[in-house]
């Protein structure tokens, strides 16, 4: 199993470029998030998915967009990019239990800097 | 709302405990723990779920106090390899307001020769 996959590893972006992040999983997770991690900062949630065709905000969705058209792939859709989204981003994913989510497995992460 | 970390930083020496609080002004459903090495992606350490189960790490343990939303992790005689920055990630029930977990700020935890 290659677990959570993340791409690309590194990125460099103009003000006012999009792109999208991919991320895939192979574990048949129903589970998966994205997060954005600052220097000295915990974690915050974009954006989650609960299933196929379900998506739903996290902490910090503005700017950003997702969609889940299968189990696998959740990709991350920058519009238009802003120094201000400068980070890490890490995609994880999980398969669900009583209600709640169990072990996330995090993806190796990208960072994006954006000038 | 962000669960709160208390200590932020704590330093060790090998084989000496430690205590990392996690707390909620929110009604919570699970708390999960995680650990993150420098550069690296966060590793799962344990989730405890509202009425008792606990799933987890070997030597790592933790408590879940329901009524005062708070978790704490305990850490016994630490080794090098236990260095890094704990989280804490608690979600609600209901809906599907499960899958938002939210992380604390991060407890960095260095262990010294």
């Amino acid at each position: 199993n290659a677990g959570v996959t993340q791409t690309p590893k590194f990125q460099v972006l103009k003000t006012g470029q999009s792109m999208t992040l991919q991320c895939a999983q192979d574990m048949n997770h129903e589970y998966m998030s994205w997060y954005r991690q600052d220097p000295g900062m915990g974690l915050r949630l974009i954006h989650y998915s609960v299933g196929a065709g379900i998506t739903d905000q996290g902490e910090v969705p503005n700017g950003y967009n997702v969609s889940r058209s299968t189990t696998e792939d959740f990709p991350l859709r920058l519009l238009s990019a802003a120094p201000s989204q400068t980070s890490v981003y890490f995609c994880a994913s999980s398969y669900g239990v009583q209600g709640g989510i169990y072990e996330q497995y995090f993806g190796p992460g990208t960072r994006l800097t954006v000038t | 709302q962000q669960p709160v970390q208390s200590p932020q930083a704590v330093i060790l020496r090998e084989g000496e405990d430690a205590v990392i609080n996690c707390s909620s002004s929110k009604a919570l459903y699970s708390v999960h723990w995680y650990r993150q090495k420098h550069g690296e992606a966060p590793v799962f350490l344990m989730i405890l779920l509202k009425g008792g189960e606990q799933k987890g790490h070997d030597k790592i343990s933790a408590s879940f106090n329901e009524k005062k939303q708070q978790s704490s992790l305990y850490l016994t005689a630490s080794q090098l390899s236990y260095s890094g920055t704990y989280f804490c990630g608690t979600s609600n029930a209901g809906g599907t307001s499960y899958g938002k977990l939210t992380f604390g700020q991060g407890t960095i935890l260095t262990v010294h020769p």
